[in-house]
């Protein structure tokens, strides 16, 4: 079965903390990607990655930095947690062979204080 | 990205047939049309894709208007477990190309 894992389901971080979400696929997928969900406001993208070491901004990439180093690992960085970034991350992944679907992780719910 | 509306939700009863419609009037010619839901608790999980034929799979079906302007997700026979937000994305099918979710619609099922 193929997966997408999140290394967390539940955070809870001090402002100012630095704090590392983890992703990992087991599929082999070039494309990778990291968005943020908010009531209202619906997914929202953050970066995604199409390549090892290979980055890209998306809407809302502020107070964000992101890490890939092995095709398999996307990781989303926040420097200096901020209470507006209390959230719920999604990781997703997705073949570079045009087989459209989308995978997602089950998220991680980050709480900051 | 083409804009879409979705009523925000719907409700249905149990084994009966939804239809959960979408509009995507500025959709690009390449774009393809995908559907996502999210189960309470979860990530969005892939449901079905189409150019421009009417497509099928297990779990849907997809009617697409000859205009491309709209789309039409079909649950033939709804169960509880198909309670969830539905999402409606025109997008590219390209693996380094993003998806941008919109609201979508809320589906109730009822017993």
């Amino acid at each position: 079965d193929v997966k997408v894992t999140q290394s967390s389901r539940y955070l809870v971080k001090r402002t100012g903390e630095k704090v590392f979400l983890e992703c990992v696929q087991d599929m082999d997928h070039e494309n990778m990607f990291w968005y943020r969900q908010d009531p209202g406001l619906g997914l929202r993208l953050i970066y995604f990655s199409y390549d090892v070491k290979m980055k890209e901004k998306g809407d809302i990439p502020e107070g964000y930095s992101v890490s890939r180093e092995k095709k398999e690992r996307f990781s989303l960085i926040l420097e200096s947690a901020s209470t507006n970034q209390t959230s719920m991350y999604l990781c997703a992944s997705r073949s570079g062979q045009n087989t459209g679907e989308l995978f997602f992780g089950e998220g991680s719910r980050l709480t900051v204080l | 990205d083409a804009k879409t509306t979705q009523p925000n939700s719907m409700e249905s009863n149990e084994e009966e047939p939804v239809h959960l419609p979408c509009n995507h009037s500025t959709i690009s010619g390449t774009d393809y049309i995908h559907w996502y839901r999210q189960l309470p608790s979860q990530g969005p999980e892939y449901v079905i894709h189409g150019l421009t034929s009417n497509v099928n799979n297990r779990m849907a079906s997809l009617a697409i208007a000859e205009d491309r302007k709209s789309s039409t997700l079909i649950l033939h026979r709804a169960t509880l477990r198909d309670a969830a937000v539905y999402y409606c994305i025109p997008g590219s099918i390209q693996g380094a190309q993003k998806l941008v979710f919109g609201q979508g619609t809320r589906l109730t099922i009822n017993p």
